[in-house]
């Protein structure tokens, strides 16, 4: 069945360092990937995603990057902030032409910054 | 504009019993998925309602049922509780198009323990 395998399950930095979370997937006919953040005690939040035909997408200090060949999907968050702590989820999903589709999540990797 | 609300908060039920959460979908959206997430892992996709009818599942048994009301909003139903039930249940709304990627937004969770 599908299946997204996400690296490493917990990741210390500095602030201001740069934090890379690493995902695999399984179903090759996936071509939407978000990433999502989800702080304690709230639900996952979108922020950032890309689609099967790109190969990197960026918003400030964050980027992703997909290599379809080899299935891996990654999330750079540069200049890392206390803020930025918290557990991120990545994502993968077949958005066919139903308009109907499922998210299939990672683990999570819990992301702790340290002042 | 209101995201999605979710309720209870907290819910706390002994095995054997049945159990009823309520989700509202972001104004807008006419699709509700839900998700559960049981401690330390990542969503899990249960199902997901358009037009009052269940479009897809996932790997649930039959004891989780699911109903979407005109008004767009949501009930999860889960008979005969077991402990492996106890998680955060989420509740994502999107809006369908067809042939395209439909953003879900998550409401806030409701955590279910059962005892």
């Amino acid at each position: 069945g599908e299946n997204v395998e996400q690296h490493p399950s917990t990741l210390s930095v500095q602030e201001g360092d740069s934090a890379v979370i690493k995902c695999t997937y399984s179903d090759s006919a996936s071509n939407y990937f978000p990433w999502y953040k989800q702080e304690l005690g709230k639900g996952p939040q979108l922020i950032i995603d890309i689609r099967s035909n790109v190969g990197e997408k960026k918003d400030q200090r964050i980027a992703v990057t997909l290599n379809k060949t080899a299935k891996h999907f990654s999330l750079h968050i540069t200049e890392t902030q206390p803020e930025d702590s918290a557990v991120y989820f990545c994502a993968a999903s077949r958005a066919g032409n139903t308009g109907f589709q499922k998210l299939v999540f990672g683990t999570g990797t819990r992301l702790l910054v340290s002042p | 504009d209101a995201g999605v609300t979710q309720s209870p908060t907290h819910l706390i039920k002994t095995r054997g019993q049945q159990v009823t959460l309520r989700c509202s979908p972001k104004s807008g959206h006419d699709t509700v998925s839900w998700y559960q997430q049981a401690l330390g892992q990542g969503p899990q996709f249960i199902f997901q309602y358009y037009e009052e009818e269940e479009r897809q599942r996932g790997n649930f048994p039959d004891r989780f049922s699911g109903h979407q009301f005109p008004n767009y909003s949501s009930e999860l139903n889960v008979n005969a509780l077991l402990l492996g039930d106890s998680a955060l249940y989420l509740c994502a709304s999107s809006l369908r198009t067809a042939g395209t990627y439909n953003e879900q937004f998550f409401g806030p969770g409701t955590r279910l323990t059962v005892l």
